[in-house]
Formats: structure tokens, C-alpha cells, sequence
């Protein structure tokens, strides 16, 4: 299986700031790393597919980058509703495996 | 919109079996895969498996086969997920979760059902 790991596991950011968030594949994964966002008692949400592709309806503050075995999410001005966990997944080969998920507290 | 409306919750008993219900709409229901995955409290997301509605192939993750059955009922456009021989450790949320691609997962899953809380207990 291949390992998705986060880091970091929690990181907390003021209204306004940048935040970045990575993800390493144990393996070459191309292009195929996807990013979620999950508030506490919801569902976990699409915001990035393909590493840099944003989902319909998702703020044009959320960006994805990368390819093979090293991808990033970046927020560019962090938004107080952006307070949750966010998750990287890949779809590159079964099965499907997620990060372990990074926590973002708002200052 | 597409929506995915799952069953309620579950109480059962270790060794029981429990079968969870996701009900599609919004789009056609044999145009897309649906995954099966779960979170246990306070921990990160695990694939379950797959179907695809439109010729009921299966894909189930290695940890759950021989436990795991996935079914499609295109009368009803609703999937079922049966897990059997339950554990305490398979005490979680079970989402249901589309296909963003009609052409496959390549592009992760979108929407999700709001989940379904199994909890296994003697």
C-alpha cells in the first residue's frame, strides 16, 4: 500500500496569513494526490483533485501543487471558516490511502 | 443537486453484522463509482471499497475482503454497504462518497454522505 504522510499533524494561523501544508507519497504517484477539507462533525469536503485542480465552488484562496511523490496545499489568506482538518488522498493505485490529516486552529 | 443520503446510526454487538444504506440523487446513478470508507473517533479516513452501479463490480480493500459486501439496487438508486463479524475496533463514522470522474477515482470523491455512526458494544 502506499503511505500518504502530512505534515504538519496541527498548525495554528492568523486571519489573513499563508498556510501551507504537505504531503509526501511513499512512492511516485504522478499527479494523482487529491485534498480535502473536513469540519468538526461534517463530512470531509473536495477542494483540490489532481493535485492542482480546484473543485467547482471552492475559494480561488485554496491552491494545490506537485507531482510524483511531493505535493502541497496553500491557503492564501486564511479565513476564520477555514478552521478544520484537511487530508491528503491519493487515487493513484489501490487502495486508496489518506494522510493522517492536519489540523488548523485559527489564532 | 447530487446528494448522497445515508441510513442512521447503528448500536451492535460484537459478531453481529451491520448493513448501512446511501441513497444517490442528482445525477445518473450508473455514470459514477461509489466508495465505502469510515473514520474512527478522532482518527483519519480509510477506503473501504467500491462499486460501481453500473455493472455492480466490486473493489474491496484487502483488510475487509471476505467481510465486506457491497451491493447496488438501481430501482432504487441506493448502495449498501454489509460488514459482518463486527469488532469493537470497527466502531466509526461510514461514509458513502461518488466519484468525482465519471471516468474513475482519479479524481478523488465528491460529494460525500453526511455518515453513519456504528457503534459496536457488548
Amino acid at each position: 500500500d502506499i503511505q500518504m504522510t502530512q505534515s504538519p499533524s496541527s498548525l495554528s494561523a492568523s486571519v489573513g496569513d499563508k498556510v501551507t501544508i504537505t504531503c509526501r507519497a511513499s512512492e511516485n504517484i504522478n499527479k494523482y494526490l487529491n485534498w480535502y477539507q473536513q469540519k468538526a462533525g461534517s463530512a470531509p469536503k473536495l477542494l483540490i483533485y489532481t493535485a492542482s485542480s480546484l473543485q467547482s465552488g471552492v475559494p480561488s484562496r485554496f491552491s494545490g501543487s506537485g507531482s510524483g511523490t511531493d505535493f502541497t496545499l496553500t491557503i492564501n489568506g486564511l479565513q476564520p471558516e477555514d478552521l478544520a482538518s484537511y487530508f491528503c488522498q491519493q487515487s493513484y493505485s489501490s487502495p486508496i490511502t489518506f494522510g493522517q490529516g492536519t489540523r488548523l486552529d485559527i489564532q | 443537486q447530487v446528494q448522497l443520503v445515508q441510513s442512521g446510526g447503528e448500536v451492535k454487538q460484537p459478531g453481529a453484522s451491520v448493513r448501512v444504506s446511501c441513497k444517490a440523487s442528482g445525477y445518473s446513478f450508473y455514470s459514477n463509482a461509489i466508495s465505502w470508507l469510515r473514520q474512527a473517533p478522532g482518527q483519519g479516513l480509510e477506503w473501504l471499497g467500491l462499486i460501481n452501479p453500473y455493472n455492480d463490480k466490486t473493489n474491496y480493500a484487502q483488510n475487509f475482503q471476505g467481510r465486506v459486501t457491497m451491493t447496488a439496487d438501481t430501482s432504487t438508486r441506493t448502495v449498501f454497504m454489509e460488514l459482518r463479524s463486527l469488532l469493537p475496533d470497527d466502531t466509526a463514522v461510514y461514509y458513502c462518497a461518488r466519484d468525482n470522474s465519471d471516468l474513475g477515482a482519479d479524481e478523488g470523491f465528491a460529494p460525500w454522505g453526511q455518515g453513519t455512526l456504528v457503534i459496536v458494544s457488548s
